[in-house]
């Protein structure tokens, strides 16, 4: 099964601030890569799919990078509504699997 | 858009059987592998296996594997998720994923949550 590491686990930051998440594949997986973000006692809400594509409806303060087995998420000016856990899911195959999390808090 | 609408919550004792269900709208049901994840009070994501509406080909995490069974029905465009043997560690909710076979974005649905208790 292919392991996505995530880091950092958790970081703090200031409105206005660009974060950065990186997501690691521990083997090639493309560009099969979706991240989402959740919020508690929420359901996960997807951002970005096949590594840099925005979903419908995601404001473009939301990117994403890379391919083969490094990734990243890059949210350019964090908001308030932003402060949440992230996660990484890989899809390069039938066994999907995903990060463990980054949780945003507020500084 | 496609939208997951998955059903409401469940309570269940130890040793019952839970089926969940997903409906998927906005697009073509069978042009999508519906997945299933678990995701326990506190913790991460874990998949628990997906199913192919299209032919009904299962697959399943080994975790999983003897007590979960996934089907779909292409007349009402609704995957399901059984989970058999219910005990206390199952608690948890439960997404629908829908991603697409040719390539897209994907879909969560809003989670369904069931608690093993006796």
């Amino acid at each position: 099964d292919i392991q996505m590491t995530q880091s950092p686990s958790s970081l703090s930051a200031s409105v206005g601030d660009r974060v950065t998440i990186t997501c690691r594949a521990s083997q090639r997986i493309s560009n099969s890569l979706a991240w989402f973000q959740q919020k508690p006692g929420k359901a996960p809400r997807a951002l970005i799919y096949s590594a840099s594509r925005l979903q419908s409806g995601v404001p473009s303060k939301f990117s994403g990078s890379g391919s083969g087995t490094h990734f990243t998420l890059t949210i350019s000016s964090l908001q308030p509504e932003d402060f949440a856990t992230y996660y990484c899911q890989q899809y390069d195959t039938y066994r999907i699997s995903f990060g463990g999390g980054t949780r945003v808090e507020i500084k | 858009e496609v939208q997951l609408v998955q059903s409401g919550a469940e309570v269940k004792k130890p040793g019952a059987t839970v089926k969940i269900s997903c409906r998927l709208s906005g697009d073509t049901f069978i042009d999508f592998y519906t997945h299933w994840v678990q995701q326990a009070p506190g913790k991460g994501l874990e998949w628990m296996g997906l199913v192919d509406p299209e032919d009904g080909e299962t697959v399943y995490t080994e975790k999983f594997r003897g007590r979960v069974t996934m089907t779909a029905d292409t007349s009402t465009d609704i995957v399901y998720m059984e989970l058999s043997s219910l005990r206390s560690e199952d608690t948890a909710m439960y997404y629908c994923v829908s991603l697409p076979k040719r390539g897209g974005a994907l879909f969560w649905g809003q989670g369904t949550l069931v608690t093993v208790s006796s």
